[in-house]
Parts: structure tokens; sequence; C-alpha cells
């Protein structure tokens, strides 16, 4: 069954980056767009961009772009997302997604991984 | 690219339909059929409900239904049942390829 399984809670202070991993398993790691979702305590789900794991290629939300680097290493099927320049606000869950391809949407969700900024 | 716009909150009683609104623009919902719904419990991932406005995963039981007029996209939940209880976004493709949600609502059955 297809399943992506996300790296576990970190804790970075201000200023300082964070890389998430998101294996992939069940499925042909190629052949499927991983988006990436952010959701801060309490509040609502924010796109923050896709990466087409065949190519390498990105598309990052304009309010991300500079701040985020999406990237893959095929041979393992895993996507990374790497948040630069923390700041105490970037405190969130972040979930990787598997997008169905030609429907934009997701079928299946990573089970999140708690980012905390904090000095 | 704004943030879709849904209701804050809605509720209704075990057996009751409700409707979700989700507004959008001409560059998003009122542009393409690539609009989604989401179900998310409290510390859970988002469980996709509906994809390209009224398209069922199965496994996604009938109660739950999608529909698109202009730029404005629905979600009606018929026979309400506890465990519908939760937080629903929707979501959209968008004409710079990219992806925005709606800011949530919170479901409460009374």
């Amino acid at each position: 069954q297809v399943q992506l399984v996300q790296s576990g809670a970190e804790v970075r202070e201000p200023g300082a980056s964070v890389k998430v991993s998101c294996k992939a398993s069940g499925y042909t790691f190629t052949g499927y767009y991983i988006h990436w979702v952010r959701q801060a305590p309490g509040q609502g789900l924010e796109w923050m961009g896709w990466i087409n794991p065949n190519s390498g290629g990105t598309n990052y939300a304009q309010k991300f772009q500079g701040w985020v680097a999406m990237t893959r290493d095929t041979s393992i099927s895993t996507a990374y997302m790497e948040l630069s320049r923390l700041r105490s606000d970037d405190t969130a869950v972040f979930y990787c997604a598997r997008e169905r391809g030609g429907s934009c949407y997701y079928d299946s969700w990573g089970q999140g991984t708690l980012v905390t900024v904090s000095s | 690219q704004s943030a879709l716009t849904q209701p804050a909150s809605v509720s209704g009683s075990p057996g009751q339909s409700i409707t979700i609104s989700c507004t959008g623009t001409s560059s998003d919902i009122g542009g393409y059929n690539y609009v989604s719904w989401y179900q998310q419990h409290p510390g859970r991932a988002p469980k996709v409900l509906i994809y390209d406005v009224s398209n069922r995963p199965s496994g996604v039981s009938n109660r739950f239904s999608g529909s698109k007029s202009g730029n404005t996209a629905s979600l009606t939940i018929s026979g309400l049942q506890a465990e519908d209880e939760a937080d629903y976004y929707c979501s959209s493709y968008t004409s710079s390829n990219t992806v925005v949600f709606g800011g949530g609502t919170k479901l409460t059955v009374l």
C-alpha cells in the first residue's frame, strides 16, 4: 500500500534551518508529484510547493520563494523540504502529500512532522 | 495567492445536512474543475473526501458530495454523524500552477 513516512519532530533556534524527509513506499516514487503543506498550531493548511521527483523540478508558493528548498533522492524514494532562516512563528506541523496525477488532489499524506522554533 | 474563503464554523444535529461553501476567483475555482475537499480530525493528517469538484474516492461515504457554481464550490454532508465533527478544507489548482487551500471550517455536531 502507498505510504509516506516522515522524519521525526525537530527543535531549532531562530535563524537556523531544518530539513524534513518524506520516504515513499508502495508505488513508483518518480511517477507522482510530492507537495508540502504547513499547518501552524491551531491554524489551517498552507500550501508550500511541489517537487516533481522524476525531473527534480519545483514550484514554490510565492510566500516561500527564496526561503524553502525541495529536493529528492530517487535512489531511496525520499523527498526533502528544507526551510531556512527559521523564526518562532514558523513553528508548525509540516506534511508531505502525494498528488494524484491529472486531478491535483492528495490521495496519501505523511503523518506530519512538528518543527518547533524556540530559543 | 489569497486563501479561498470558507465559513469559520458550521453546526448541525445528527441526521441533518449541512453545506460548507468555498469561494475563490476565476484564477482558481472558477477556472478549473480541480477542487478537492479534505477532512481533518485533531492531531491527524487530512483525508480527501472529494476531488475534481464532485468525485468521491473509493471508501468515502456517499453522504459526502461536492458541487461548484462559478467561483464557489460547496461540500454537502448529509445524515450528519458524530464522527463527522472535524475541520474541513477546500483546495483548488490555480492559474499559476500552484495550489491554494481554504481557511478551514470547523464542523460541530450538536
